[in-house]
């Protein structure tokens, strides 16, 4: 059975970088095909995908976030991280990790609970 | 970046259906069936409901159907249940942008 599980900071001040973690079961992060990324939703508003990494260690990142971001894996670990730089107010949302569905898939289907991160000082 | 538009509401009685649209501007969303459907309970995480069009994950009730034409995807639920009440977002994949997702779809079970 497939789980992902996100945990990092619950409050962040402005300027500050987040650290997130997904630990995941289930499945290999090095698995041929796997994918892992992260979604965000503010409060009330709609779904942004921020960031993926390919079991190759290939990565791919919203054009408008992507000099902010990192996403980084820890195969032993199970374990995927996203760094966001130079946090804002307006960053303040619920954070999902996600499990793409398969090797050319473009859709995700499993999520974990998602961790909500405050921006504030 | 590629916008995708989805209305922000939709109504329906039990038993109706419904459908909600998605339409894209990128020429990729014409081209390819790389669109998505996720549904979202308030207070819960999002659930895919449709992938690659028109395709059902496993448990996925066969009332919920997708389709597209042109630059316009939609998601059509029969038979309505109290338990559709959700928000729906469409996704759409493209080289540039990869993972693009809608303003989001409430629909109210009347």
């Amino acid at each position: 059975q497939i789980t992902l599980k996100e945990s990092g900071p619950t409050l962040v001040k402005p300027t500050q970088t987040l650290t997130l973690t997904c630990t995941v079961s289930g499945f290999s992060l090095s698995t041929s095909g796997v994918g892992v990324g992260w979604i965000r939703q503010p409060p009330g508003k709609a779904l942004e995908w921020l960031a993926l990494i390919y079991w190759d260690d290939d990565e791919r990142y919203s054009p408008s976030l992507k000099t902010r971001l990192t996403i980084t894996k820890d195969t032993s670990r199970n374990q995927v991280v996203l760094t966001m730089t130079n946090m804002d107010p307006v960053d303040t949302a619920t954070y999902y990790c996600v499990h793409r569905r398969g090797y050319g898939a473009y859709d995700f289907d499993y999520w974990g609970q998602g961790t909500l991160v405050t921006v504030s000082s | 970046q590629s916008a995708l538009t989805q209305p922000p509401s939709v109504s329906g009685s039990p038993g109706q259906s419904v459908t909600i649209s998605c339409t894209g501007t990128s020429s990729e969303f014409r081209f390819y069936n790389r669109v998505s459907w996720y549904q979202q309970v308030p207070g819960t995480a999002p659930k895919l409901m449709i992938y690659e069009v028109s395709n059902r994950p496993s448990g996925v009730p066969d009332r919920f159907s997708g389709s597209k034409s042109g630059n316009t995807a939609s998601l059509t639920i029969s038979g309505l249940q109290a338990e559709d009440e959700a928000d729906y977002y469409c996704n759409l994949y493209t080289t540039n942008t990869f993972w693009v997702f809608g303003g989001g779809t409430k629909l109210t079970v009347l």
